[in-house]
């Protein structure tokens, strides 16, 4: 039982490449997030699925999108990276969903020059 | 607007010496609080979780316990093995989203 998972735990983009952050879980959650990690900021919640089918907005979506793709998996896809992308970024699930406890992934560091 | 502040943001500790950690916060009507464990590198590890004012949870030498403005986490005889940065974290009512509300943590050194 792996938990959360994540992939790449690093990844180094120049400004204007894309691409896509990989999340599993194999706790049979229903609800999964995004969310980053910034010096002085703390974690804020970019995307988050209820359940498979449905995502919406966090606090900080821009210059994000994100797939549901089934229960395990969620991915978050950066189009166009931006140096204020720069952050560790963690993914989290829940069993139900807005009540329940959220477990979290080892995160990806990403630096966006 | 929900918050969370929590103090000290670092505190050093020699082992066995007991000491408490402060999240104090504001949310529109508190739904869970939540401790969390950091370790440089990784995810947060899940700790505790509490829902009403005087409620208490252990959990070897951690127990966090919660007023209607803040909670605290008491480190008994701390180890070295507990220093890591504590994250504490609120959910409110008005959130249908899950969204959790963090703290900046407090950075844990334990001194053997």
């Amino acid at each position: 039982n792996a938990g959360v998972t994540q992939t790449p735990k690093f990844q180094v983009l120049k400004t204007g490449q894309s691409m896509t952050l990989q999340c599993a879980q194999d706790m049979n959650h229903n609800s999964m997030y995004w969310y980053r990690q910034d010096p002085g900021m703390g974690l804020r919640l970019i995307y988050y699925s209820a359940s498979e089918g449905t995502t919406d907005k966090g606090e900080v979506p821009n210059g994000y999108n994100v797939s549901r793709l089934n229960k395990r998996e969620f991915s978050l896809r950066l189009e166009s990276a931006a140096p204020s992308q720069t952050s560790v970024y963690f993914c989290a699930s829940s069993p139900q969903g807005a009540t329940d406890t959220q477990y979290f992934g080892p995160g990806t560091r990403l630096t966006v020059l | 607007e929900d918050q969370v502040t929590q103090s000290p943001e670092a505190l050093r500790l020699q082992e066995g010496e007991s000491s408490s950690l402060n999240c104090s916060y504001t949310v529109s009507g508190l739904r869970g609080l939540f401790w969390y464990r950091q370790d440089p590198g990784k995810g947060p590890e899940f700790l505790f979780t509490l829902y009403s004012a005087g409620e208490e949870k252990e959990k070897e030498r951690l127990k966090a316990t919660l007023t209607k403005k803040e909670s605290f986490l008491h480190i008994t005889a701390p180890k070295p093995e507990d220093s890591a940065t504590y994250l504490c974290a609120v959910q409110g009512r008005s959130s249908n989203t899950g969204k959790l509300i963090f703290g900046q943590g407090t950075t844990l050194q334990v001194k053997p």
